[in-house]
């Protein structure tokens, strides 16, 4: 089974900060990793798929990148409603979330 | 438009089988590529994938639930189902049905249902 590790686990940011979440595969998952954005009492909505693809309708200040084993997701510049838990997920093999990472405003 | 909707029981007892509907718009399960996948979050944790259903009936579960999960569907009424069998308090969570496009574009999660709270207890 692949197993992907999340971190932070936690990040605290101010508006207008450069924000970056890593996820790190057990195995080569090749190019297939998502990213999802959960606000609290909401389904996940997906934000990028396939490493760097953005999701229709997501803004551009969302962007994603990496390769084989390790991923990133940036967020460029922080909005308000950018407040939400964000997870990964690897499709290259059945499918793996990562932990999350708790992203809250300084 | 794709939405989608979950369904279940609310509330059953340990050891009863739990049974989960998923109905859809906007996409049909006899489009070539896609599929329907069923997701699990315990309140304040993570997520868990439990099983995939695709347009040709192909079928995939999770190894560490695979003995107690039976997915399905009903193309002609745009659903799909889970069952779990033998519950217990452990299986508490919120249960996801989420559309993938699939071999047209990949095996990710695009759109979600808003999901449905299942509660096992005695």
């Amino acid at each position: 089974d692949i197993q992907m590790t999340q971190s932070p686990s936690f990040l605290s940011a101010s508006v207008g900060d450069r924000v970056t979440i890593n996820c790190k595969a057990s195995q080569n998952i090749n190019k297939y990793l998502d990213w999802y954005q959960q606000k609290l009492g909401e389904a996940p909505k997906l934000l990028i798929y396939n490493t760097n693809s953005l999701h229709t309708g997501i803004p551009s200040r969302f962007s994603g990148s990496g390769s084989g084993t390790d991923f990133t997701l940036t967020i460029s510049s922080l909005q308000p409603e950018d407040v939400a838990t964000y997870f990964c997920l690897q499709h290259n093999s059945g499918w793996t979330f990562g932990g999350g990472t708790k992203l809250e405003l300084k | 438009q794709v939405t989608l909707k979950e369904s279940g029981p609310g509330i059953l007892q340990p050891s009863q089988t739990l049974s989960l509907t998923c109905s859809f718009s906007g996409f049909s399960l006899s489009t070539s590529g896609i599929c329907v996948s069923w997701i699990r979050q315990p309140s304040g944790k993570g997520l868990e994938w439990l099983a995939t259903i695709c347009w040709e009936d192909s079928k995939g579960y999770n190894p560490s639930l695979k003995n107690r999960l039976t997915i399905s569907k009903d193309t002609s009424n745009n659903q799909a189902f889970l069952k779990i069998t033998s519950v217990d308090t452990a299986d508490t969570a919120i249960y996801y049905c989420a559309s993938l496009p699939g071999y047209n574009s990949g095996y990710y999660f695009d759109y979600w249902g808003q999901g449905v709270m299942v509660t096992v207890s005695s």
